[in-house]
């Protein structure tokens, strides 16, 4: 079975500033899709960036890009330009490519708090 | 807009009683549908996975007699907490899809605060 560990419960960052939201997984799979996700407090989840582990090339959406390293199953979230919207709960997920099992597991959850 | 619809957002019932929470795909077909329970300050935490026309199938230590969950229509599945109990009391959310192709996006509901008093 397939694990995510997001080490830091909370996270607090200078408003314009970078922060950085790690997250490990554990898998035998050589193929799979990897998420982050946003929960604000209205609980409504919010993809933001996702990576298909085929894919060399990190991805990047706006001031969100992450740094994919397979051999190291490591998927750290770079928020750049913070902003006072930013604040949430940010889920790191895993999803298999097999049939049947596409479910996604979740990590713990890491809480940004965007200091003015 | 919204592609996944959930109702009702908020519901308070008895204890006793059952409540039926609605998870609606918009605007494609969800071949395979998702329910998580959520505690607060904590992470999503899987109890079924239903696919269309067939029986759910739940995770380990998830009570199938006590969350029944139909997945009728590519288009609806319905989770009805039965015998609520104080403890049941919880954020619930589903998300949905279209099976065959991993990397289809999973759309999520906007969730349901269950309250049993």
């Amino acid at each position: 079975a397939q694990t995510v560990t997001q080490s830091q419960p909370e996270m607090s960052v200078q408003e314009a500033e970078t922060v950085t939201l790690s997250c490990t997984y554990d898998t035998s799979e050589s193929d799979y899709y990897l998420f982050w996700y946003k929960q604000p407090p209205s609980r409504q989840m919010i993809l933001v960036i996702r990576q298909e582990a085929y894919k060399q090339q990190n991805a990047t959406e706006n001031r969100f890009s992450v740094n994919f390293q397979k051999a190291a199953k490591s998927f750290s979230l770079k928020i750049s330009d913070s902003q006072l919207g930013d604040a949430a709960m940010y889920f790191c997920a895993y999803r298999s490519v097999v049939f049947g099992n596409e479910k996604l597991t979740f990590g713990t959850g890491t809480r940004l708090t965007i200091i003015p | 807009g919204a592609v996944v619809s959930q109702h009702p957002s908020r519901v308070i019932c008895k204890s006793g009683t059952s409540v039926k929470i609605e998870c609606r795909s918009l605007d494609f077909q969800a071949t395979t549908m998702f329910w998580y329970r959520q505690f607060p300050k904590k992470s999503l935490m899987l109890m079924a996975t239903s696919n269309e026309g067939s029986k759910a199938t739940y995770e380990q230590g998830v009570e199938k007699d006590k969350f029944l969950i139909n997945h009728a229509s590519l288009t609806l599945s319905t989770l009805t907490v039965t015998s609520a109990h104080p403890e049941d009391s919880s954020f619930y959310i589903c998300s949905a899809t279209t099976t065959g192709h991993s990397g289809n996006t999973i759309y999520f509901g906007e969730g349901s605060w269950l309250t049993v008093v």
